[in-house]
């Protein structure tokens, strides 16, 4: 079956413009997860979506990072203003949500490479 | 508060040679611990987990960890390295049960020498 889509799989923008990074999750899935991968910090949480739930949105490091989710299913990962130190790869993952008693594998695209000029 | 350490960000083995990738962990609650691993332009792909079970977990390409409480380790093992081995691995910790925010470590690049 179909893994984690995400588009584009590489983005280059001047410093100031608007991005927009999709993420199109495993089909029945209910949980969708965005990281960043950045040289300097590494792997890191921005938010998270379970399905009409209000999304944990603790690891989005500035105002100018917002994400949404349409209909439980397609996301995405906006970024206004793009600065230099937004350029990192940008990873989607979506999950099972099986209940409290178990944990729910995730599940990874293979990203999007965003490089701020 | 949870953390994960990888103890040396470039690993290099011959190939045929053992393979041992260092992690330790700290976290608040017994946690739940992960192998991924990344080749050059994908995404993460799970290795093998812990979730309080068997202490000795075997994942898939004949890799495998042992969660040691004492020593707060959680290190990956490989017996002999294979070319296709060649990746980055990242050691993960969550929480618990019905946790889902995953915590990774730095990362350790694994180059296998022919």
């Amino acid at each position: 079956g179909a893994g984690v889509s995400q588009s584009p799989s590489n983005k280059v923008t001047e410093k100031g413009k608007d991005v927009e990074l999709r993420c199109d999750p495993i089909s029945g899935h209910t949980a969708l997860y965005w990281y960043r991968q950045s040289l300097g910090q590494g792997l890191e949480f921005l938010i998270y979506f379970q399905g009409n739930s209000a999304p944990d949105k603790s690891g989005l490091p500035s105002d100018r990072f917002s994400a949404e989710r349409t209909g439980g299913s397609v996301s995405t990962l906006t970024i206004q203003r793009t600065q230099q130190e937004d350029s990192a790869v940008y990873l989607c993952a979506s999950s099972f949500l099986g209940g409290s008693s178990s944990y729910n594998e995730q599940f990874f695209g293979p990203g999007t490479r965003l490089t701020v000029l | 508060a949870q953390s994960v350490t990888q103890l040396g960000s470039h690993v290099s083995v011959s190939e045929g040679a053992l393979v041992l990738l260092r992690c330790n962990y700290s976290s608040s609650v017994p946690p739940y611990l992960f192998w991924y691993v990344q080749y050059p332009n994908q995404g993460l792909q799970l290795l093998l987990k812990y979730t309080s079970a068997a202490t000795l977990v075997k994942g898939i390409n004949g890799f495998e960890a042992e969660f040691k409480k004492s020593e707060t380790s959680f290190h990956l093992t490989k017996p002999s390295a294979h070319m296709s081995d060649a990746a980055e691995y990242f050691c993960a910790v969550v929480l618990g049960a019905g946790s889902y925010q995953l915590t990774f470590g730095k990362g350790t690049k694994l180059s296998v020498i022919p």
